[in-house]
């Protein structure tokens, strides 16, 4: 089955500084890749994806990349500010799948 | 429609003690998913519907827990004689189609045994 790992668990920048997190699966088959947000006591919140054809997107100050070859993709954060302290997810999806597997997450702290 | 709710928020059980969560999924949405996660962790897949038919359910399942989602709407999920181990936060998730659009995931039901 696919596995999905996280790096780093925990990443402290200062505000107004880029943050990266980058993931890594084990599955070629896999076609769709989610980033999800989740700020205490609430639940994941989806805040930008991609999918296996595309090698990169863009939202605002939120990008993501995706290397098929290596099987890894990573999420950029630009200029932080301290609203985007929370826990980052990444997952991705089986082609073949009907569920998302889940990275342990990347708690993200951005410092005033 | 306000999203995913999900009900209770919080329960704190006995050992021993059944337990049942409702989640009400987006009213256009067909597919349900319930996922459960753990301190530190990311959410664990579960079991998931589309419409009213359970199509996958996870190792992680076992024959203490059961899911049910009558006509297609909302779900429940119940645990019989809950362990320690069963304390999570319990995720409800729903998707148009396949999910390849993101989940809409509920606030979750956080789930204490003592």
């Amino acid at each position: 089955g696919e596995n999905v790992e996280q790096h780093p668990s925990t990443l402290s920048v200062q505000e107004g500084d880029s943050a990266v997190i980058k993931c890594t699966y084990s599955d070629s088959a896999s076609n769709y890749f989610p980033w999800y947000k989740q700020e205490l006591g609430k639940g994941p919140q989806l805040i930008i994806d991609i999918r296996s054809n595309v090698g990169e997107k863009k939202d605002q100050r939120i990008a993501v990349t995706l290397n098929k070859t290596a099987k890894h993709f990573s999420l950029h954060i630009t200029e932080t500010q301290p609203e985007d302290s929370a826990v980052y997810f990444c997952a991705a999806l089986l082609n073949y799948g009907q569920n998302f597997v889940f990275g342990p997450g990347t708690r993200l702290s951005v410092l005033p | 429609d306000t999203g995913v709710s999900q009900n209770p928020r919080h329960k704190i059980t006995k050992r021993g003690q059944n337990v049942t969560f409702r989640c009400d999924p987006i009213s256009e949405h067909n597919r349900l998913y319930w996922y459960r996660q753990t301190l530190g962790q990311g959410p664990e897949f579960l079991t998931y519907f589309q419409n009213e038919a359970q199509l996958e359910k996870s190792r992680l399942l076992s024959d203490r827990f059961s899911a049910e989602r009558p006509k297609g709407s909302f779900s429940t999920l119940e645990i019989q004689r809950t362990e320690q181990g069963d304390s999570a936060m319990y995720l409800c998730a729903s998707s148009m189609g396949t999910g390849t659009s993101g989940y809409t995931f509920g606030s979750g039901t956080r789930l204490t045994v003592v």
